[in-house]
């Protein structure tokens, strides 16, 4: 079974562009949720989603969206791109069964890295 | 709103020392708690997950407790050794079913 990949795995992009990042879910997981975490600190939710639409969403503003598609893997996109954006951007399947996810994995990440 | 802290934020011992790290977290309405080993510039290792109606897991020289009602749990890392080196995030999975993360404490091993 193959884990959860993530692409590319480093990116410097300049303030004010947009940015795609994207996320392969392990096989037999149906949930995609993506995680920031800037230096030094532990990762922040930014949102999760589940049957292609988001379910569930962190303290991000509207300029963070994603996808996700019917294989269930998902992309994260970021517009006006800002020097805070700046981080690890971390992915993570699981399997929802009703209201519980189960089996939580995380990607090596994307260092994205905003001048 | 949940929070979730960790103590201490670094710490460097020996090698072979016994050691504990700490985690609290201010909602105790919470589905499970997991461990995690993040080494540098790289994504997050699961080391240890506590139901919430747990109270302790272990896997190998690592033992994790759960106190729900005061908001506390521990890792202890027995026997440290060198590639034990990293650091350790504590993270709470909410009934939203997303997870949020302390800061992390940083530990170094020495040879």
């Amino acid at each position: 079974e193959t884990g959860v990949t993530q692409s590319p795995t480093h990116l410097i992009k300049t303030r004010g562009q947009q940015v795609t990042l994207r996320c392969s879910s392990q096989s037999g997981h149906n949930t995609v949720s993506w995680y920031q975490q800037a230096l030094g600190q532990g990762p922040q939710f930014i949102f999760q989603y589940y049957r292609e639409e988001e379910n569930g969403r962190g303290n991000f503003p509207p300029r963070f969206s994603g996808l996700q598609f019917p294989n269930y893997s998902s992309e994260l996109n970021v517009n006006a791109l800002e020097l805070d954006d700046s981080a690890l951007y971390l992915c993570a399947s699981s399997l929802r069964d009703s209201l519980v996810n189960y089996g939580y994995t995380f990607g090596s990440g994307t260092r994205l890295t905003v001048v | 709103k949940q929070e979730v802290t960790q103590i201490p934020a670094a710490l460097s011992v020996p090698e072979g020392e016994n050691l504990v790290l700490n985690c609290s977290f201010t909602d105790s309405a919470i589905y499970n708690l997991q461990w995690f080993r993040q080494d540098p510039g790289k994504g997050l290792t699961s080391l240890l997950l506590i139901q919430s109606s747990q109270r302790e897991q272990t896997s190998g020289r690592l033992n994790a407790s759960l106190d729900k009602s005061s908001g506390r749990s521990t890792l202890y890392i027995a026997a440290s050794q060198p590639g034990d080196s990293a650091t350790y995030l504590c993270a709470v999975l909410n009934y939203g079913q997303n997870f949020v993360f302390g800061p992390g404490t940083r530990l170094s091993v020495l040879p």
